[in-house]
Formats: C-alpha cells, structure tokens, sequence
C-alpha cells in the first residue's frame, strides 16, 4: 500500500527552462514532506521540506509547493541545470518514519 | 568528514548464508534508519532506531534483524538470505526524526545480490 505516489518515472527539461516534479500522498494526516535528490551510487541527499502549516516553501532555485486539499506537493526548479540530472523522490514523515515516494528521473539537457 | 560508513559496498551471497551490513555515522546522531531501494522502486524502510538499545520496525522488516548498542553502530543483520532480498540497502541517521535543520545524512548504499 503505497503511502507516497510519484507517478512519472523521468522528466526531460531543456536547461533554463522549469522542472515540475510531482507527488502525491494517501493520508490527510500527514504532515511534513520532504524532497531528497539522488545520483547514481550515491545516497540520497536532502534537498527541502515543507511543513503542513505552509503551502509554499523556496531555497534558492527550489521551490516546492504544498496543496493539503488534493494531497499533492510539487517541486519546482528554475531555471533548470545540467547538474540537476538526478532521480528525485518525495517523502514523508509519519511517527518516526519516512516513506518514499519511486522517483522520477529527471534529465536537462544543455 | 566521513558522516555515515556502511560497510561493505558489494557483496554477493549465495542463498540461505547471513551476512551482517555495516553502518557507522560520526555526527552524533541519534536516529538511525535501514532502507531497501528495489530497482524502480523507492525506499522502503526496513528498521529504524531513535536512541542507543532502542530499535523498532519499519514496512518492510521480515528477514531482518538490528541491534544498536552504541550511538555509532546501526548493523543490520540477515540470517538465511534469499533472493529476494536482493537489493541496494542505504543506512542513514539524523539528530532527531522530524527536523528541516538537521535532515537525514544517507550513506552511499551497500548492492546486495544473492544467487
């Protein structure tokens, strides 16, 4: 039963243009989502959270956005880079846990 | 900064042997994680422990056994493996559970493949 749904497996964006990535989740209940990028024999790496009491949240060229009515989050990049080829997954945080969302492949070309 | 070791980086075994996976961190932290990552797939969390001798299940614990006895160390133990718990397992750790200030540090991930 799967708590956090990414449901685009990859994104190709040109560079300078915008990324959208998306994620959705099951439980209303859930209040903190989380963002982590990944390389290839790498760990993930934290890359911004967002707290239900917000429903935007910026770091630099990252932006993710929070809509609690439709259980959806979204990360936006702009503008896009080369260096942001990478698998993104959402998460979230339930009780001491983290749940994952399957990652999406996300490729800028240059 | 070495932040968090897991030991080995490769391993293959053949089924029904056990195997214990390392995982260090040296940033004092007190929650420590195991995750699977099936291909295709995101990660799955297998145990998980908030303080030294305390440890607790995740989704996905059959098969599996932990022990933290230090803040350090967070092995992860498999006692008859099978195939399909061929997988890239990751540890990771942070100071507390639920902090944008002090995120998850993940290692680089152990590939575990049993034939």
């Amino acid at each position: 039963d799967q708590q956090v749904k990414q449901n685009s497996p990859s994104l190709s964006v040109q560079e300078g243009r915008i990324s959208i990535l998306n994620c959705d989740y099951t439980n209303s209940m859930f209040d903190y989502f989380l963002w982590y990028k990944k390389y290839p024999a790498e760990g993930p790496t934290f890359l911004i959270s967002i707290s239900s009491i917000k429903d935007k949240n910026e770091d630099g060229r990252f932006t993710v956005f929070l809509n609690k009515s439709a259980k959806h989050l979204s990360l936006h990049i702009v503008p896009s880079q080369p260096g942001d080829s990478a698998v993104y997954f959402c998460a979230v945080y339930n009780f001491n846990k983290f749940y994952f969302g399957s990652g999406t492949k996300l490729n800028v070309k240059p | 900064n070495a932040g968090v070791t897991q030991t080995p980086k490769f391993r293959i075994l053949k089924i029904g042997q056990s195997m214990t996976l390392q995982c260090a961190q040296d940033m004092n932290h007190n929650y420590m994680y195991w995750y699977r990552q099936d291909p295709g797939m995101g990660l799955k969390l297998i145990y998980y422990s908030v303080g030294a001798g305390i440890t607790d299940k995740g989704e996905v614990p059959n098969g599996y056994n932990v022990s933290r006895s230090t803040t350090e160390d967070f092995p992860l133990r498999l006692e008859l493996a099978a195939p399909s718990q061929t997988s890239v397992y990751f540890c990771a750790s942070s100071l507390t559970g639920r902090n944008s200030n002090q995120p998850q540090h993940f290692g680089d991930g152990t590939r575990l493949s049993i034939l």
